[in-house]
């Protein structure tokens, strides 16, 4: 069965700083593998996802991850904070085969300070 | 009114109450779902709906109900409700039900059972 873990619950960066978020998925083949970003308030947004192909993959807002096959991972970078980003992130893996379930971990609560 | 919504946006009600949430999208998609947020728990994937046809139902109690009337509209009925039910309800859209297909959210209702 598929299933997501985040380690870090809480996470606080200051502003310009970098950022690496972890996500670590349990998935029998190759998944399909996702950033979505929660601000206060707020539904889910998208930031990235993986399908195939280049391992690094580019999101909205300067975002990037990337899939490490043999780490079973996909760490979300950014090479600096904005305030603006402080928002919960969540790691979701979907199949590439079955319908549109996707399984999202616990998130991230990220705090940016000034 | 663009994307996707939700009312109400909070709503308290004890367990012998019955009311539905309301979720309706403006993007054209044929395939919505509702998803239950919960603290410190993963986001759980309730129900999808694909051309108003329900296509999973997650081992989902009873005391939910959903109805699909059309593909920009969904509903989620609820009656004799648990205090272990309080979250916050997540209504999402998807051009299609597969994976492939990025899903859309609404800023969610916050539900809490007294």
């Amino acid at each position: 069965a598929q299933s997501v873990t985040q380690p870090d619950i809480h996470i606080t960066v200051s502003e310009g700083a970098s950022l690496e978020l972890r996500c670590n998925y349990s998935y029998g083949a190759t998944p399909y593998l996702f950033w979505y970003v929660q601000s206060p308030g707020q539904g889910l947004q998208l930031l990235l996802k993986y399908f195939s192909g280049d391992t690094l993959v580019q999101g909205i807002k300067g975002f990037e991850a990337e899939f490490k096959r043999s780490q079973s991972s996909f760490n979300l970078r950014k090479p600096s904070v904005h305030w603006s980003d402080a928002a919960e992130y969540f790691c979701a893996v979907g199949s590439q085969t079955g319908a549109n379930n996707l399984f999202f971990g616990t998130g991230t609560r990220l705090t940016v300070i000034p | 009114e663009t994307g996707v919504t939700q009312t109400p946006r909070h709503l308290v009600m004890g367990m012998t109450n019955k009311k539905s949430l309301k979720c309706e999208q403006h993007l054209g998609h044929n395939a919505m779902y509702w998803y239950k947020q919960s603290a410190k728990k993963p986001l759980e994937l309730m129900f999808v709906y694909n051309f108003k046809e329900q296509t999973e139902n997650n081992s989902v109690p009873s005391r939910f109900s959903p109805e699909c009337p059309n593909s920009s509209h969904l509903f989620l009925h609820l009656h004799t409700l648990q205090p272990e039910d309080s979250a916050l309800y997540l209504c999402a859209s998807s051009l299609g039900d597969s994976v492939d297909y990025e899903q859309y959210f609404g800023p969610g209702t916050r539900l809490t059972v007294t």
